[in-house]
């Protein structure tokens, strides 16, 4: 069936190192992508989004990259900091759907 | 600005006793309602999701059920609960299908 997964469940990075998370999906009617953060015991916190018809978004030290031909999704942090040790979530929909599907989640550890 | 809200916080109820989870979302009208539960260690299981008062769409077959009383509320219901219903209870809101979904803070349920 469809899914959506992370390729590694956790990442140890140095504090001021750039962090890689990666994400592969299967559904090839997905449209639009999300990635959250999420620090433990609260909800997810959106991150950024893009949509099929871009391949990369900059944020503020984050930036998504997305290869259709191969299904796969990326989040780079830049200069990570303690504050970025979370559980990364990507996520993805068809178009005008409601529902999400979440992958299981990448921990990502910053070692100072 | 929008805000959602849960209560309670946490909960710690015996088998076979009723839930009532809230959620409201404030500062927008007409959102689209969601909510999931986050098994420990893993990613967001949709459970139901709902375009407008009395419109409910289950995504998983349980013992749960929901309903939206009103335009920015929406209630997770249970009348007897299982120990398999433990979990993280996240409500979410979003403006319309294919956008950001916006995460509350969570009910750490525990049924013992």
């Amino acid at each position: 069936g469809e899914s959506v997964g992370l390729h590694l469940p956790t990442l140890s990075v140095q504090e001021g190192d750039n962090s890689i998370i990666n994400c592969a999906y299967s559904n090839s009617a997905s449209d639009y992508f999300i990635w959250y953060k999420q620090e433990s015991g609260k909800g997810p916190q959106f991150i950024i989004d893009i949509r099929s018809n871009m391949d990369k978004r900059q944020g503020q030290r984050v930036t998504v990259l997305l290869n259709k031909t191969v299904k796969h999704l990326s989040l780079q942090i830049a200069a990570t900091q303690p504050g970025d040790s979370a559980v990364y979530f990507c996520a993805e929909t068809p178009s005008n759907d409601y529902k999400l599907s979440f992958g299981a989640g990448t921990t990502v550890t910053v070692r100072a | 600005s929008q805000t959602i809200h849960q209560w309670p916080a946490t909960l710690v109820q015996p088998v076979g006793s009723p839930l009532s989870l809230e959620c409201t979302v404030e500062g927008t009208s007409n959102p689209n309602l969601y909510w999931y539960r986050q098994a420990a260690g893993r990613g967001l299981q949709l459970l139901f999701y709902s375009v407008g008062i009395g419109q409910i769409s289950s995504e998983v077959p349980q013992n749960l059920s929901a309903s939206r009383p009103q335009d920015r509320q929406f209630i997770l219901s249970s009348k007897k609960l299982l120990l398999s219903d433990s979990g993280f209870y996240l409500c979410a809101w979003s403006f319309a299908a294919y956008n950001e979904q916006f995460f509350g803070p969570g009910t750490r349920l525990t049924v013992l």
